[in-house]
C-alpha cells in the first residue's frame, strides 16, 4: 500500500507552460517532503524539499506548495522547458519520529513539447 | 566525490543463479538504502542501514534476498536463487541525517 498518492500519472505541457503535480498522504508523522527528478537510465535526483513549518518553498522555476491540514503538497514547474521532460516523484518521511526511510509516490511523467 | 557507485550497470542471469549487486556510498554518509524500481510497483524500499547496521528490512521480499554492509564504504544485495519476477532496476542511495538522498545510477537486473 502506497503511503503517498501521486497524480496525475502523466502530463503534457507546452514550452513555457506550468506543470502541476499533486501528492497526498495520510501519515501525520510525516515531516519531510522532497521531490525527485529522474531521467531515463539515471537514478532519481533531489530537486527540492519542504518541511511542514512553511507553506511554500521556491527554487528557481520549481515551487512546492504544502497544505498541512489537507495533508497535500504539490510541485509547480513554471515556464516549463523541454529539458524538464522527466519523471517526477514526491516522497515523505517522518525523520523527527526516527523514521529515516522515504516513501515514494508512483511518479508522474512530464513531457514538455517545444 | 564520484557520487554513489553501483555495479554492475546491467546483469542478465538465468533463473536459479545467485546475483550480487554492489554499492559504494558517498564518503561520510551514514545512511544507506536499497530500493527496487518496477513499472508495476514503483520505487520500493528493500532495506536501509545506519552506520553499517541494518535498521529496517521489512521491504525485503523474501528469504532469497539478503543485504550486508561490512564497512562504511561498501554494501551488497544478494539474491539467491534468482527468479524472473526479480527483474527490476535496483538502486542504492546514501544520505546524511538530513535525508537528502543521493542515488546511484542503478543496476538493471534481468532474470531469464
Amino acid at each position: 500500500q502506497q503511503q503517498v498518492k501521486q497524480s496525475p500519472q502523466s502530463l503534457i505541457v507546452q514550452k513555457g507552460g506550468i506543470s502541476i503535480i499533486n501528492c497526498a498522504y495520510e501519515n501525520t508523522a510525516f515531516d519531510y517532503f522532497p521531490w525527485y527528478q529522474q531521467f531515463p537510465g539515471k537514478g532519481p535526483a533531489l530537486l527540492i524539499a519542504i518541511r511542514p513549518d512553511v507553506s511554500e518553498k521556491k527554487e528557481g522555476r520549481f515551487t512546492i506548495s504544502f497544505n498541512k491540514s489537507a495533508k497535500q503538497f504539490s510541485l509547480h514547474i513554471m515556464d516549463s522547458q523541454p529539458g524538464d521532460s522527466a519523471t517526477y516523484f514526491c516522497a515523505a518521511s517522518g525523520s523527527y519520529a526516527g523514521d529515516y526511510k522515504l516513501s515514494f509516490g508512483a511518479g508522474t511523467t512530464v513531457t514538455v513539447r517545444a | 566525490d564520484a557520487g554513489v557507485i553501483q555495479s554492475p550497470r546491467h546483469e542478465v542471469t538465468e533463473m536459479g543463479q545467485e546475483v550480487t549487486l554492489r554499492c559504494k556510498p558517498i564518503s561520510g554518509h551514514d545512511y544507506l538504502f536499497w530500493y527496487r524500481q518496477t513499472m508495476m510497483r514503483g520505487l520500493e524500499l528493500l532495506i536501509y542501514f545506519n552506520n553499517n547496521v541494518p535498521i529496517d528490512d521489512s521491504g525485503m521480499p523474501e528469504d532469497r534476498f539478503s543485504a550486508k554492509m561490512p564497512n562504511a564504504s561498501f554494501s551488497t544485495l544478494k539474491i539467491q536463487p534468482s527468479e524472473p519476477r526479480d527483474s527490476a532496476v535496483y538502486f542504492c542511495a546514501s544520505s546524511l541525517w538530513d535525508l537528502d538522498y543521493t542515488f546511484g545510477s542503478g543496476t538493471r537486473l534481468t532474470v531469464v
